[in-house]
């Protein structure tokens, strides 16, 4: 079974520049989470979906973030444009069911705005 | 806002010894996870305790959670170099999101 893959796995990018991370989640995970490590900080939140539907996005920094997860299989997470503060690793990770059970994590998108 | 204090933040020991980590909260949660995570992976996630006072082990690796499930510890007994890495805590809120702490960097020196 293939895990949970992030694409690209390193990205520099110039403020106010776009950029565009990609989850693909374990085939059959209905639940999505999308997760944020900025350098020296602890792992936070950004956001949840439950299939395509966005089940809580109160993590997200602002609307410069947009999440998206087309027909509830990829995700996409674009931040346009992109600030300095952005500069971090991206997590995304998926389980079967709610928290409770096992969530797999990919290995992480880290981007830098310069 | 719930925090998670995770300590230390960094512990070089040498092989055979043993090691506790810390990870403490003034808030409750439903139950706390202990990851570890490799560099350039995410998170493998090592165990869940769900009851207060519950006690889970898993080879030298032992997990408590607090009886009221507001702080949990990492017990590793006679300490190996494969277990050098970033130990990484995690309580479940009751919005089902992940609070984590800001981990343990974990050295093991031959």
């Amino acid at each position: 079974e293939a895990g949970v893959t992030q694409f690209p796995s390193h990205s520099v990018i110039e403020k106010g520049q776009t950029v565009t991370l990609r989850c693909d989640p374990i085939s059959g995970h209905d639940n999505l989470y999308w997760y944020r490590r900025v350098m020296g900080k602890e792992i936070k939140f950004l956001l949840h979906f439950v299939k395509e539907s966005k089940q809580d996005e109160s993590g997200m920094p602002n609307n410069r973030f947009l999440a998206e997860r087309t027909g509830g299989t990829y995700s996409t997470l674009k931040v346009q444009p992109a600030e300095l503060e952005d500069s971090g690793v991206y997590f995304c990770a998926s389980s079967r069911t709610l928290w409770g059970t096992e969530a797999f994590f990919g290995q992480g998108t880290r981007l830098t705005v310069v | 806002t719930q925090l998670l204090e995770q300590s230390p933040q960094f512990l070089s020991i040498q092989e055979g010894e043993n090691l506790t980590v810390y990870c403490n909260s003034s808030s409750v949660f439903s139950s706390l996870q202990w990851y570890r995570q490799e560099p350039g992976e995410g998170p493998v996630l090592l165990v869940t305790v769900v009851t207060g006072g519950e006690v889970k082990k898993l080879k030298r690796l032992t997990f408590q959670f607090g009886d009221a499930r507001k702080d949990s510890s990492l017990h590793i007994t006679a300490a190996q170099p494969g277990d050098t890495g970033l130990y990484l805590c995690a309580g479940l809120d009751s919005n089902y999101q992940l609070i984590w702490g800001a981990g343990t960097k974990l050295i093991i020196k031959p």
